[in-house]
């Protein structure tokens, strides 16, 4: 069974563009997150999506937004890119929305460099 | 607010040698908690959760975990360290405020280096 895939895993991206990450779930996983990971602030919680509702934000800018689709795909987008949005893009997944019991797994991660 | 804390930065062990990483969490209601690890320039692998019962958890290569209610700790655990357990360790706690969520938060992580 595959894992929860993520693409690209590394981009470069100028200052002021903007950039669209990519997450597959695991097969049968209706609930996607977000995290952005960096050296000094550490793991924080972007947003959730389940059955295509965000049901869940993080504390970021409007510049970072996310969807999700019918087939439990999601995508995130960072728009007008600082220099700080450099960091480690991941993704997790789980198998349902309310269930506490469920394993949340996790991507290899999309690397964004931001120059 | 919930919370994770791993006090410790890094944590050195000799090879063969038990080891301990440590994790402390402050929630409201019954905890949920998570250990990862996380390899140089990967994502983060699930090692072990706690949901309920039994207080001391197995999970992958070999890990465990003992959940304390008393003293709000989850702290992780091996037997015997290996070298190829060199990585960065982080204690998470699923968020039960607002409702239905599977956001986690984590704690700033324990670098662990295991030397031969």
């Amino acid at each position: 069974k595959a894992g929860v895939t993520q693409t690209p895993r590394y981009l470069i991206k100028t200052r002021g563009q903007q950039v669209t990450l990519s997450c597959s779930p695991i097969s049968g996983h209706r609930s996607v997150s977000w995290y952005q990971q960096t050296p000094g602030q550490g793991l924080q919680f972007l947003f959730e999506y389940f059955s295509e509702t965000q049901r869940n934000k993080g504390n970021f800018p409007g510049r970072f937004s996310g969807r999700q689709f019918s087939n439990s795909r999601s995508e995130m987008n960072v728009s007008t890119l600082e220099l700080g949005d450099s960091a480690l893009y991941l993704c997790a997944s789980s198998l349902e929305g309310t269930g506490v019991r469920n394993t949340i797994y996790f991507g290899e991660g999309s690397w964004l460099t931001v120059v | 607010a919930q919370s994770v804390a791993q006090p410790e930065d890094q944590v050195n062990v000799a090879e063969g040698n038990p080891l301990t990483v440590k994790c402390t969490y402050s929630v409201s209601g019954n905890p949920y908690l998570f250990w990862y690890v996380q390899y140089p320039n990967r994502g983060l692998q699930f090692l072990l959760k706690y949901i309920t019962g039994d207080n001391l958890v197995k999970g992958s290569y070999g890990f465990e975990a003992e959940f304390n209610k008393s003293q709000t700790s989850f702290h992780l655990k091996k037997p015997s360290a290996l070298v190829s357990d060199s990585a960065l360790y982080f204690c998470a706690v699923r968020d039960n405020n607002g409702g239905a969520t599977n956001k986690l938060i984590f704690g700033t992580g324990t670098l662990l280096a295991v030397q031969p």
